[in-house]
């Protein structure tokens, strides 16, 4: 069965700071990963995903992540941080084969302050 | 563009009422749909999803079902609220199982 792990329950960064927020994963085959924030009240906005190909992926708002097949991490990075992308962020992950759905981690809560 | 609609936005009803909540999408045709519910402002649990009209598949046993009447909505229904199902609930659209999932706005119920 397809999981994912978010180890950090919040992350705290200063503006203008790099931020990582991690993920890591577990599923049959070649993944299919994907990041999601989610706003107070609101639904999942999503960011990125990582199908094939180049292993550092870009999206919007400036973040990226890096996957690492040997470490099965799929990281999400900014160089620098906003106040504003203090959010809830959410790593997702699929396999090829099996469930049509996503199978979503626990959530990062990020906190950047001024 | 796309867009998916989702209401009502909030929801306030006694134990032992009846659900119903719809979910739309514009601008597409033909996708797949989801309903997830989201406790206590954190983890995701998928309960349907669905790859065409009358085509629904349930995650986990439960109080909810769900229908697709029309090729572009998604109806999540109850006969009897508990106050376990209390929550947000996230509908959300894909164009094939493989692609990247885009949610709405969600809907918040309260059971009392």
């Amino acid at each position: 069965a397809q999981s994912v792990a978010q180890p950090e329950d919040q992350v705290n960064v200063a503006e203008g700071n790099p931020l990582t927020v991690k993920c890591t994963y577990s599923v049959s085959g070649n993944p299919y990963l994907f990041w999601y924030v989610q706003y107070p009240n609101r639904g999942l906005q999503f960011l990125l995903k990582y199908i094939t190909g180049d292993n550092l992926v870009k999206g919007s708002y400036g973040f990226e992540a890096e996957f690492n097949k040997s470490q099965t991490s799929f990281h999400l990075k900014k160089p620098s941080a906003l106040v504003s992308d203090s959010a809830l962020y959410f790593c997702a992950v699929r396999d090829y084969t099996g469930r049509r759905a996503l199978t979503f981690g626990s959530g990062t809560r990020l906190q950047v302050q001024p | 563009s796309q867009t998916i609609h989702q209401w009502p936005a909030t929801l306030v009803q006694p134990v032992g009422s009846p659900l119903s909540l719809e979910c739309t999408v514009e601008g597409t045709s033909n996708p797949n749909l989801y309903w997830y519910r989201q406790a206590a402002g954190r983890g995701l649990q998928l309960l349907f999803y669905s790859v065409g009209i009358g085509q629904i598949s349930s995650e986990v046993p439960q109080n909810l079902s769900a229908s697709r009447p029309q090729d572009r909505q998604f109806i999540l229904s109850s006969k009897k609220l508990l106050l376990s199902d209390s929550g947000f609930y996230l509908c959300a659209w894909s164009k094939g199982t493989y692609n990247e999932q885009f949610f709405g706005p969600g809907t918040r119920l309260t059971v009392l």
